[in-house]
């Protein structure tokens, strides 16, 4: 069973409010990671982290930003949300030797 | 390009009946292929990860097999259950950067009926 959690794991929200997406993981990994995932398509990153400090953007621009103050918390947060940004966020992290990648169950976000 | 094919976009079949997914990549360097299987409203869920070197890894019910020369991998699914209902997803990891990037099919959805 991976030890990393998702909160909230649904939520609506209104056009132009501040939303932040909590990830924590008490495996100790250095390695996390935010995906976007839309109904029936691939998982796009769109933030990674190496360890505390050390944040990057991914492939999928994203008008989210993230931090990375402590190992064990990798929060996602959108300061004004839209209606575009109505998907599933997965958070991930990477085993040591990068062998094993542990999801979260997914933060399903809906702005209306 | 780096892509990854997932192939039937979907599947419906009885209980207890054999399936094949298929997955075609095209990333280069390759690293690893991993299976995941995602219930609806989920986070993946890992079934095997193979490296260039290995030909087939059994999970359970679960067997993929990698043809790393043909850049294609199956994942055969035996006397399949209600509860094999999900999205199959195919996950191909490079060796080009310190990233380990990963490239995600967009999945397979299998429903096994009753």
């Amino acid at each position: 069973e991976a030890d990393i959690y998702q909160t909230p794991r649904y939520l609506v929200i209104g056009t132009g409010k501040k939303i932040t997406l909590e990830c924590s993981q008490t495996m100790g990994h250095d390695k996390m990671y935010w995906y976007q995932q839309d109904p029936g398509m691939e998982l796009h990153l769109i933030h990674y982290s190496y360890g505390v400090n050390s944040t990057e953007k991914g492939d999928l621009s994203s008008e989210s930003t993230v931090s990375r103050i402590r190992t064990e918390h990798f929060p996602l947060t959108l300061e004004s949300a839209r209606p575009s940004h109505t998907s599933q966020y997965l958070c991930a992290s990477f085993s040591p030797s990068g062998n094993t990648i542990y999801f979260g169950e997914g933060s399903w976000l809906t702005v209306v | 390009k780096n892509q990854v094919e997932q192939s039937p976009q979907s599947l419906i079949i009885l209980e207890g009946k054999n399936c094949t997914l298929q997955c075609n990549y095209t990333v280069s360097p390759f690293s690893n292929l991993r299976w995941y299987k995602q219930d609806t409203g989920r986070g993946p869920v890992s079934l095997t990860i193979m490296t260039f070197s290995e030909n087939t890894k059994s999970n359970g019910r679960y067997t993929a097999t990698l043809d790393a020369d043909t850049k294609q991998s199956s994942l055969h699914i035996t006397a399949s259950q209600l509860s094999d209902s999900a999205s199959y997803i195919c996950v191909v990891s490079d060796r080009g950067s310190t990233l380990g990037r990963l490239y995600f099919g967009r999945g397979t959805q299998l429903t096994v009926w009753p």
